[in-house]
């Protein structure tokens, strides 16, 4: 049942921007699109979120098209330490954050 | 001061063994959850305690029981062990009105042998 879809892996050059596709074509009027990553051997980090509008935070920047079928996360300018599993989740804020197979990111110097 | 802990980090023991994971928060949040990712990475939500009351219960064997003493811990206790609980949990909390945003702990490794 899952709600969105992303791209298996990327890669992205360092210093560059990492653009993250996301497509969410079932979401519903009260759903939000959230962002979390994983890195390597940690626990999942809450990156952003977003209901209609563009967000921006120190970590990156949310961009959910018109009709909220599809959103892109921004990685502005990509460091090594930003390789990581990027998870886009689609939730109601109904406390349960279902994790699906994610986008490995891997960032090359 | 680390936000979300959990211990211990690893945690290897025998099929049958009943075991406990603890977690604590120190962000004042109201709301707590336990997480597990199995081999193939897939993170998976299993219980989540909003001011010490049960809140949600995914599909978990019983041998899997929740405890949350006050609204800064939650702990894990697991019975009769077996070999495919072998997995990293991860425990989590948020703020209420705030559900989705959560804060996870680093996880605790555990190896069923």
């Amino acid at each position: 049942d899952a709600k969105t879809t992303q791209p298996t892996s990327m890669d992205c050059a360092e210093g560059r921007a990492a653009n993250l596709p996301c497509n969410h074509s079932t979401i519903s009027g009260n759903e939000y699109v959230y962002w979390y990553r994983q890195i390597h051997s940690q626990g999942p980090q809450y990156i952003i979120h977003g209901l209609k509008n563009n967000e921006t935070n120190e970590m990156a920047s949310l961009i959910i098209t018109e009709d909220r079928k599809s959103s892109t996360l921004i990685l502005p300018h990509a460091t090594l330490r930003d390789t990581a599993v990027y998870y886009c989740i689609v939730t109601d804020n109904d406390y349960k954050l279902s994790f699906g197979a994610g986008t490995t990111v891997t960032v090359r110097a | 001061d680390t936000a979300v802990s959990q211990t211990p980090k690893y945690l290897v023991t025998q099929m049958g063994n009943d075991k406990s994971i603890k977690c604590e928060q120190n962000l004042g949040h109201d709301t707590m959850y336990w997480y597990k990712q199995d081999s193939k990475k897939f993170l998976k939500i299993m219980f989540s305690y909003n001011n010490k009351e049960l809140i949600i219960n995914e599909t978990v064997p019983n041998r899997f029981s929740p405890k949350s003493p006050d609204k800064a811990h939650l702990n894990l206790h697991i019975n009769s062990l077996e070999l495919g609980d072998s997995a990293v949990y991860f425990c989590a909390s948020s703020q209420e009105d705030y559900g989705d945003e959560q804060y996870f702990g680093p996880g605790t490794r555990l190896t069923v042998t």
